[in-house]
């Protein structure tokens, strides 16, 4: 069965500090991996896509099919950073349907 | 960018009645839009396919006959919670992808929050 998990529900740093955000997926097929952002009070919308390899915000993830992950990094974090993050998959039927994992808060202290 | 919207952005109904909301894309088209439920500090939970023109494809164990599906057309989709019950209160999002059928980037509506009493 599909499945997205994301060890963490909290994590908290301080500013300047590393973050590393974890997920790892379960799926048979070609796995297609998003990183979802929700700040406070605004909807959710699309951080990075594993597809794309690209840096966005000073965010990375890179899929790692033999470790079935695809984990959120930052070598430097910003209190702007605090929100929920969603890791997601795409199932690759071309139905669209995007499989979320538990979703992490990521607290940046002061 | 595109813009996915929901109506109302919060309702109270009382147990036993039937609620509607609905999801609009604002800037674009879409024959497929998501539904999903989302309970506090919770995932967001799947419940269904919308696709205009025909019937929605609902996931394992959300029941057809309590929630309602309607693409009316290529720019809304309606969700009615039918005999509401307090454990139907949640937030329920609605997202569309914006070019290329189902497979674009989908995009987000801000929510609705329902709570029945």
């Amino acid at each position: 069965a599909q499945r997205v998990t994301q060890p963490e529900k909290l994590l908290s740093v301080f500013k300047g500090a590393p973050v590393e955000l974890k997920c790892n997926y379960s799926y048979s097929g070609s796995p297609e991996l998003f990183w979802y952002v929700q700040y406070s009070r605004q909807r959710l919308q699309l951080l990075l896509r594993h597809i794309s390899r690209e840096s966005i915000k000073g965010f990375t993830a890179d899929l790692n099919k033999g470790e079935t992950s695809f984990h959120l990094k930052k070598p430097f974090a910003q209190e702007e950073d605090s929100a929920m993050y969603y890791c997601a998959l795409r199932l690759t039927s071309n139905t669209g349907k995007l499989i979320f994992g538990q979703g992490t808060t990521l607290q940046v202290k002061p | 960018g595109a813009v996915v919207s929901q109506h109302p952005s919060w309702v109270i109904c009382k147990s036993g009645t039937s609620v509607k909301i609905e999801c609009r894309s604002l800037d674009f088209q879409a024959t497929t839009m998501f539904w999903y439920r989302q309970f506090p500090k919770q995932s967001l939970m799947l419940m269904a396919t919308s696709n205009e023109g025909s019937k929605a494809t609902y996931e394992q164990g959300v029941e057809k006959d309590k929630f309602l599906i309607n693409h009316a057309s290529l720019t809304l989709s309606t969700l009615t919670v039918t005999s509401a019950h307090p454990e139907d209160s949640s937030f329920y999002i609605c997202s569309a992808p914006a070019a290329g059928g189902p497979g674009g980037e989908q995009y987000f509506g801000p929510g609705t929050r329902l709570t029945v009493t």
